[in-house]
């Protein structure tokens, strides 16, 4: 039990829709991120929030985007769904300099 | 930049022999290293990390790894292995800089088959 829930836990949507992913993390975790991985491949780092601001991004397009609440919940949020989004979106949190703690995943799939 | 090169993408072994995991790595700036372990259907679990002091890193479940700088390798190894470590397994590196996002930069993964 790491302390951090996704939900849903699987989705379908249709190319060009829009997709909200949500994750509550532990209470403290004052960093969450969020990570892709592609079916057999590793996880890449999408953004990263620190006490609800974006601080770090990775190479992926202004169409992710994401929200950090002072719940310690966040989302991300993905426009104009491509078929290459389909993936397990993981969120991952921490506070301060402890380890990442990961959550199950979303299983996204766009058909 | 960094990159992780996991170099076997499957790896198959009878319970109870040994097995290593390889893991290289390229970075212009000074990393941590980890190995995370993920069973189907579940996330990511951190499994041993490497930050500073004896290159030589274990777990609570008998797997080893060993940093060595000069070869950029953190290879995992256990030497008698269970059906239950059957999973894929995922090395990581980040940055020891502050100041950045401090983001986790993963290898493609190597999935252990444990074999009765």
């Amino acid at each position: 039990e790491t302390g951090v829930t996704q939900s849903p836990t699987h989705l379908i949507k249709t190319r060009g829709q829009q997709v909200t992913l949500r994750c509550s993390s532990q209470s403290g975790h004052n960093t969450v991120s969020w990570y892709q991985q592609a079916l057999g491949q590793g996880p890449q780092f999408i953004f990263q929030y620190y006490r609800e601001e974006e601080n770090g991004r990775g190479n992926f397009p202004p169409r992710f985007s994401g929200l950090q609440f002072p719940n310690y919940s966040s989302e991300l949020n993905v426009n104009a769904l491509e078929l290459d989004d389909s993936a397990l979106y993981l969120c991952a949190s921490r506070r301060d300099n402890s380890p990442l703690h990961f959550g199950n995943g979303t299983r996204l799939t766009v058909t | 930049a960094q990159s992780v090169t996991q170099l076997d993408s499957q790896v198959p072994v009878f319970e109870e022999a040994p097995v290593e995991l390889r893991c290289n790595y390229s970075s212009s700036v000074s990393v941590y290293l980890f190995w995370y372990v993920q069973y189907p259907n579940q996330g990511l679990q951190l499994l041993l990390k490497y930050l500073s002091g004896s290159t030589l890193v274990e777990s609570i479940n008998g797997f080893e790894a060993e940093f060595n700088k000069s070869q950029t390798s953190f290879h995992l190894r256990k030497p008698s292995v269970h059906i239950s470590d059957t999973a894929e397994y995922f090395c990581a590196v980040r940055p020891i800089s502050s100041g950045s996002a401090r983001q986790l930069t993963f290898g493609s993964g190597t999935q252990l088959t444990v074999l009765p």
